[in-house]
């Protein structure tokens, strides 16, 4: 059973239009969660996590995530994308004990 | 401070060759741990270490397998390549506390083999 989905492989938006990168989980508990982004040739950098805190999360660059157990979702969002956040995006889902699930990943473009 | 450091960078095999793979982490973390990323499977873990001890392992055949110093440094080696092996490994590293917690990437490496 896949833990982690990340609902788009491919986002494209408009320079300066909202950002939405959806992320849902499977777990009877509340995991931790994080969102981490990749540019190209890079390793991956932490954008944001939610540890059972606030359900609003925010992180790096103007982006932030809110946390529903509701929906079991952890989506990604931005008010205005910007040029240099094309990149991969990533979630990751830690279940209990040390068991984490990397999401497959979704590819940002943003058109000038 | 310095960031995570791997090397090489970029490297070609043949099949049937070995590889070894370094990471140096951030000064004052103790867990580092190894990823595959391929277009194909996407993201998958292979091992953590701590404390010179493999503390966490996924699921890889036995040709993966690594170590760590004392220094917390750690290799990655890879035996009898495969084609499908060709990949970018990345290192991460951690205060190690938690596992895996808030992870520190490094630009990884990437293996191609022909």
């Amino acid at each position: 059973a896949q833990s982690v989905t990340q609902l788009d492989s491919h986002v494209s938006v408009s320079e300066g239009t909202p950002v939405l990168l959806r992320c849902n989980y499977s777990s009877s508990y509340s995991p931790s969660l994080f969102w981490y982004v990749q540019h190209p040739n890079k390793g991956l950098q932490l954008l944001l996590k939610y540890t059972s805190a606030a359900t609003l999360v925010k992180g790096i660059n103007g982006f932030e995530a809110e946390f529903k157990k509701s929906e079991t979702s952890f989506h990604l969002t931005k008010p205005s994308a910007h040029m240099s956040d094309a990149a991969e995006y990533f979630c990751v889902v830690i279940l209990t004990g040390n068991q984490f699930y990397f999401g497959t990943g979704t590819s940002l473009t943003v058109i000038p | 401070k310095a960031g995570v450091t791997q090397t090489p960078r970029y490297l070609i095999k043949t099949r049937g060759q070995q590889v070894t793979l370094s990471c140096s982490p951030i000064s004052g973390h103790r867990s580092v741990s190894w990823y595959q990323q391929t277009p194909g499977q996407g993201l998958q873990f292979l091992f953590e270490y701590f404390s010179e001890t493999q503390r966490n392992k996924g699921n890889f055949p036995g040709r993966f397998s690594g170590r760590q110093f004392s220094n917390s440094r750690s290799e990655m080696n890879v035996s009898t390549l495969e084609l499908g092996d060709s990949a970018l490994y990345l290192c991460a590293s951690s205060f190690g506390t938690i596992f895996p917690g808030e992870l520190f990437f490094g630009e990884g490496s990437r293996l191609t083999v022909l």
